[in-house]
């Protein structure tokens, strides 16, 4: 069993569409993670969240701690969005989802 | 360009191999994280440096082994290589000892074992 549960493995969604990409993880954590990777390798950190709500930009990151369990959304989806999401978990050691790969057709 | 650099880019080497990968941070940080992303396995984490000494250890294997220098640049040294290590290395700093601050990633050094 993993220790970080994404879904959907995989999203395709037209531009302007509201995305939202969701992370479970069963193990107790002091941090959650969102990554994005572009179709280049790179990762880039979006956030990091311990409690509530974040915003960045088109982007939106809850947590729910009782129920272990964590969103991203995507307002106005633009096709420079499509990259694999990667939920990560920091406790007593680092878990990471399998990622959900998102494309955006214009 | 984030911040970090980690060299090489690409790396193709033979099984038994020994390579070493190497990670600047970005200025200021004193954390190095070490990942491994492999096509089965996804993304793991490695390894973690802080200002010199080791902070946390993953699923690094023995025949894996990392320091963090002085200047605070880290390499991985991955030895009697076999097919299976054939990765994506990413190295990530941080300028927190914990692993609750934000992070910064490398480019990554893609390894490929021959």
């Amino acid at each position: 069993k993993n220790e970080v549960e994404q879904s959907p493995q995989n999203l395709t969604a037209q531009e302007g569409e509201f995305i939202t990409i969701n992370c479970s993880y069963s193990v107790g954590i002091s941090a959650l993670h969102w990554l994005q990777q572009h179709p280049g390798g790179g990762i880039v950190s979006l956030f990091m969240l311990s409690s509530g709500k974040k915003k960045h930009g088109r982007l939106i990151a809850t947590i729910n701690i009782q129920e272990k369990h964590s969103s991203l959304h995507i307002t106005a989806s633009h096709p420079r969005d499509s990259a694999v999401y990667i939920c990560a978990v920091t406790g007593n050691q680092f878990y990471f989802g399998t990622g959900t790969s998102l494309t955006v057709i214009p | 360009d984030s911040g970090v650099t980690q060299t090489p880019k690409h790396l193709i080497t033979a099984t038994g191999q020994r390579v070493t990968l190497r990670c600047s941070p970005r200025s200021g940080d004193l954390s190095v994280y070490w990942y491994q992303q492999s096509l089965d396995q996804g993304l793991q984490f490695l390894i973690q440096y802080y200002n010199g000494e080791e902070r946390a250890k993953g699923n690094i294997l023995e025949r894996f082994s990392a320091q963090q220098f002085p200047d605070l640049h880290s390499e991985l040294n991955l030895s009697s290589l076999e097919l299976g290590d054939s990765a994506l290395y990413f190295c990530a700093s941080s300028v927190a000892r914990g692993p609750n601050y934000g992070y910064t990633f490398g480019s990554g050094t893609r390894l490929t074992v021959v």
